[in-house]
């Protein structure tokens, strides 16, 4: 079946410090990425959507310039949290939509920003 | 906006009971329904979608427009379906899925 790859699966990085997390579709292309973030016995919050070859589009709330998303082929779609803070730890999970095929969800990061 | 509601955070039953996670939903057109699960410590799948009508390991759910809900039903719970079960729907024009806030199913022995 379809498999999302998502890594690193934990990282633990300084406050200041940007980190990238990537997204890959192993067995299928990909045609949208979509990123949450899950807070502790929370719901996954959509940030935002991205397509093959155009920018995302990022909920409301959400900032696109700590939150960059680049989603350059229909197999990658990386998250970078520029200028981390304590306040970014969450889970990240990305999913990937197949059109009429539903999404594939990657098994998500956790971020540690000390 | 739509909107997923899941009043139970947690559900407990007894092994061979039965179990029903409430779902319930405010969209004003008509959306698609999925209920996912998350086992500890695994990714987030699928469990079943509303448009397809089936049964996955014995669990159900039907789509009630009239009570905007979408209740996920087995009738004797396994330990094995101890997970974290979350709503979601997505949109008639769009690809985004909106998630409930999730119910932690715990069958204990």
């Amino acid at each position: 079946g379809a498999v999302v790859s998502q890594h690193p699966s934990r990282v633990i990085c300084k406050s200041g410090t940007s980190v990238k997390i990537e997204c890959r579709s192993l067995d299928f292309q990909a045609t949208t990425m979509f990123w949450y973030r899950q807070f502790p016995k929370q719901s996954l919050m959509l940030m935002a959507t991205s397509n093959e070859g155009s920018k995302a589009t990022y909920e409301q709330g959400v900032e696109k310039d700590k939150f960059l998303i680049n989603h350059a082929s229909l197999t990658l779609s990386t998250l970078t949290v520029t200028s981390a803070h304590p306040e970014d730890s969450s889970f990240y999970i990305c999913s990937a939509g197949r059109g009429g095929y539903g999404y594939t969800f990657g098994s998500g990061t956790r971020l540690t920003v000390v | 906006a739509q909107r997923v509601t899941q009043p139970e955070k947690l559900l407990s039953v007894f092994k061979g009971a039965p179990v029903e996670l409430k779902c319930n939903y405010s969209y004003s057109g008509s959306p698609e329904l999925f209920w996912y699960v998350q086992y500890s410590r695994q990714r987030l799948q699928l469990l079943l979608r509303h448009i397809s009508r089936e049964s996955i390991k014995g669990f159900t759910a039907d789509l009630n427009k009239g009570e905007t809900s979408f209740h996920l039903k087995k009738p004797f719970a396994q330990e094995e379906d101890s997970a974290m079960y979350y709503c979601a729907l997505r949109e008639t024009s769009g690809s985004r899925l909106t998630f409930g806030e999730g119910t932690q199913l715990t069958v204990n022995p």
